[in-house]
C-alpha cells in the first residue's frame, strides 16, 4: 500500500486565490511527522511546513497551513493568496518514528504540480 | 548560514563507469540522507549517515554506497553505472534526523548515464 498518496497530479489556481493540495497517508506507527516540500524547476526541495502526529493544532507558516485530520489520515496543504512564484511541484512526505525515534527516512508522495495563473 | 551544497550539479557518465557525488550539510548538522528522484519511481530513499555511521538504508543494490566524514560531509558512490541510474540525486541535511526535525535539501546532482 502507498504510504503517501497525492491524488492531484496537477492543479491550476489564479493569483491571489487560495488552493488546497491533498495528501493522505498510511501508517500504523503512533509517532510520525508529516512534511510538505516545494520543488521548483531548479530541483531543490524547499521545506514548507511540518505537522507532528501528537500536535493538537494545525501547523501554519506564513501563507502555508496544514489541515491535519488525524482520524482521516489526511494532511492537506493550504496556500493562501497564491503568487506566481508558487508555481512548482509540491511533495507531501512522512517520517515514521519507530521505537528508537531515529526516524531519518522520509517517504514521499508522487507530487502535485501547481500552476499559478494571472 | 550556508545551505546544503551538492557537487557537481551536473554529470554525464558512460555505462559501466563509476561516479562519486558530494554533499556538504549545514554546519552543525550530523545527519545526511540521500535520495534518488526519477520520473518513473519518484523520490526514493537511498541511505542515511549519522556521525560517520550508516544508520538507515533503502532498497537499492550494493552498487550504491556512501560514507560520511568526521566533518559530516558525505559522499555517495555508484559503481558500474546503468542507464537506469540517470536521475536527480538529492542530499538532505538534518540536525539529528529525528522525527520532528526538518530536513534541508541541496539543489541536487543531475546524473545522466549514456
Amino acid at each position: 500500500a502507498q504510504k503517501i498518496t497525492q491524488t492531484q497530479p496537477g492543479m491550476f489556481v489564479q493569483e491571489k486565490e487560495a488552493v488546497t493540495l491533498d495528501c493522505t497517508y498510511d501508517t500504523s506507527d503512533p509517532s510520525y511527522g508529516l512534511f510538505w516540500y516545494k520543488q521548483p524547476s531548479s530541483g531543490e526541495m524547499i521545506f514548507l511546513i511540518y505537522q507532528g502526529s501528537y500536535d493538537q493544532q494545525n501547523a501554519t507558516e506564513g501563507r502555508y497551513s496544514l489541515n491535519f485530520q488525524k482520524a482521516r489520515k489526511s494532511a492537506n496543504l493550504v496556500i493562501s493568496a497564491s503568487q506566481l512564484g508558487d508555481s512548482a511541484m509540491y511533495f507531501c512526505a512522512m517520517r515514521e518514528g519507530g521505537f528508537t525515534g531515529t526516524a531519518s527516512k522520509l517517504t514521499f508522495g508522487t507530487g502535485t504540480r501547481l500552476q499559478v495563473t494571472l | 548560514k550556508a545551505g546544503v551544497t551538492q557537487t557537481p550539479r551536473y554529470l554525464i557518465k558512460t555505462r559501466g563507469q563509476q561516479v562519486t557525488l558530494s554533499c556538504s550539510p549545514i554546519s552543525g548538522h550530523r545527519s545526511v540522507s540521500w535520495y534518488q528522484q526519477t520520473p518513473g519511481q519518484g523520490l526514493q530513499f537511498l541511505f542515511e549517515y549519522f556521525s560517520e555511521t550508516q544508520r538507515n538504508k533503502g532498497n537499492f543494490p550494493g552498487r550504491f554506497s556512501g560514507r560520511q566524514f568526521s566533518n559530516s560531509r558525505s559522499e555517495m558512490n555508484v559503481s558500474t553505472l546503468e542507464l537506469g541510474d540517470s536521475a536527480l540525486y538529492l542530499c538532505a541535511s538534518s540536525l539529528e534526523g529525528r522525527l520532528n526535525t526538518e530536513a534541508f535539501f541541496g539543489q541536487g546532482t543531475r546524473l545522466t548515464v549514456v
